[in-house]
């Protein structure tokens, strides 16, 4: 299976900061790679999908970059609202495999 | 606007089946990709498998001799059975859609499923 793994696992950030989140993958995955965004409680929430490409509805603030095994994040200016959890995923190679994740807090 | 909807058991026991169904509305399940997936607190996301409209399956290796998805067009859902249940099959178990059977953009809200005695 391929491993994701995810940097930092906890990120400290104020309103406002430009963030970048890191995923690196244990082989190639080109750019199958997903982002999503996960609050306490509730379904994980599409943000990227092909490494880039925003998920329709959501704030261009999101986006993101890579391809092959070297993936990012960035959020441009952290909002209130983005303060969660987010967690990578390849689907290059089956099984499908999730980052164990990044929180963003304050 | 797709909506997905886990129902359930909460609570099952050691060694039994636990078998779930994710309602669909907004949408058919005669087209895309409908996918499960479930997680424990504080870990990452674990995708158990998906089924493709026309009843074809994709299953996680880790779970493959253990699990079954399938469809029901007529009533517009698909169910989860997963089998020999241990205390580790004790998670938030979601359902979803995957527009080529690989990310998942529509989510339900997730089911708590507990194991134990």
């Amino acid at each position: 299976d391929i491993q994701l793994t995810q940097s930092p696992a906890t990120l400290s950030a104020s309103i406002g900061d430009r963030v970048t989140l890191t995923c690196r993958a244990s082989q190639s995955v080109d750019e199958w790679l997903a982002w999503y965004q996960q609050k306490p409680g509730k379904a994980p929430k599409l943000l990227i999908y092909k490494a880039s490409n925003v998920q329709r509805g959501v704030t261009s603030r999101f986006s993101g970059r890579g391809s092959g095994t070297e993936f990012t994040l960035t959020i441009s200016s952290l909002q209130p609202d983005d303060f969660a959890n987010y967690y990578c995923q390849q689907y290059r190679h089956s099984p499908w495999t999730f980052g164990p994740g990044t929180k963003v807090e304050i | 606007q797709v909506h997905l909807q886990e129902s359930g058991p909460g609570l099952v026991k050691p060694s039994g089946t636990l078998s779930l169904t994710c309602s669909v509305s907004g949408g058919s399940v005669n087209s895309y990709y409908w996918t499960w997936i479930r997680q424990t607190p504080g870990k990452g996301p674990e995708w158990i498998g998906t089924i493709r409209f026309s009843g074809d399956t994709n299953y996680n290796p880790s779970l493959k001799r253990r699990v079954s998805i399938s469809l029901d067009k007529s009533d517009n859902h698909f169910s989860l059975k997963l089998t020999s249940l241990t205390a580790a099959d004790t998670a938030i178990y979601f359902c979803g859609r995957s527009p080529l059977g690989d990310y998942v953009d529509y989510w339900g809200q997730g089911t708590l499923v507990a194991v134990s005695s």
